[in-house]
């Protein structure tokens, strides 16, 4: 079946450093890419998105950018704090207009003050 | 924040007993969806619906089974729950507006099962 695959599964970094996350998908039809923030014992909250029209999306800290050739998509976030610290999932679409997604495993940012 | 409220929050049962989730929302969105979270598998999708009594399989449905019989509420039923569906599990609404469409998750049920 089709999978996310995610990458790191932890990541620590000093305050003020940059976080990567990078993420392959393997549905060729995949043409949204989301990325969710979930805090310790809170729901998962959508941060940033991105769709296959798109090489690059910034919001204020967060970027994220898509290599449809590749298909890899990935989650920058500059000048980390330490509210940044979350585990960080990110998702591919199913097909082409499914409204399904499939999931990556998740990667625990530690932003160390 | 989305109007999405589940219920119960907390569960505790024993295996071989039935089990209901509820999931209601206020956003008159067309689509809903159960998912479940594991350590080390992230979230996988257990069942979604496209509308009122239209159902579908996700990739985790074996043990599960959902109703909507309003737009706004979506059951998720654990028939005989066993051990291995301990878990958190979430709802998650999203527009139609063709195309995919992000995603929004409610507070999660944790449910252990003894």
């Amino acid at each position: 079946g089709e999978n996310v695959e995610q990458h790191p599964s932890t990541l620590s970094v000093q305050e003020g450093d940059s976080a990567v996350i990078k993420c392959t998908y393997s549905d060729s039809a995949s043409n949204y890419f989301p990325w969710y923030k979930q805090e310790l014992g809170k729901r998962p909250q959508l941060i940033i998105d991105i769709r296959s029209n798109v090489g690059e999306k910034k919001d204020q800290r967060i970027a994220v950018t898509l290599n449809k050739t590749a298909k890899h998509f990935s989650l920058h976030i500059t000048e980390t704090q330490p509210e940044d610290s979350a585990v960080y999932f990110c998702a591919a679409s199913l097909g082409g207009a499914t409204n399904k997604l499939i999931f990556g495993t998740g990667t625990l940012l530690a932003v160390q003050p | 924040d989305a109007g999405i409220t589940q219920s119960p929050r907390h569960k505790v049962t024993e295996t071989g007993t039935p089990v209901t989730l509820r999931c209601h929302q206020t956003e008159n969105h067309r689509y809903m969806y159960w998912y479940r979270q594991d350590p080390g598998h992230g979230l996988r999708l257990i069942h979604y619906s496209y509308g009122v009594k239209d159902t579908d399989k996700g990739e985790v449905s074996d043990g599960y089974s959902v109703s909507r019989s309003k737009t706004e509420d979506f059951l998720l039923t654990l028939e005989s729950a066993t051990s291995s569906q301990t878990s958190v599990y979430f709802c998650a609404i999203s527009k139609d507006r063709g195309g995919n469409q992000p995603q929004h998750f409610g507070d999660g049920t944790r449910l252990s099962i003894l």
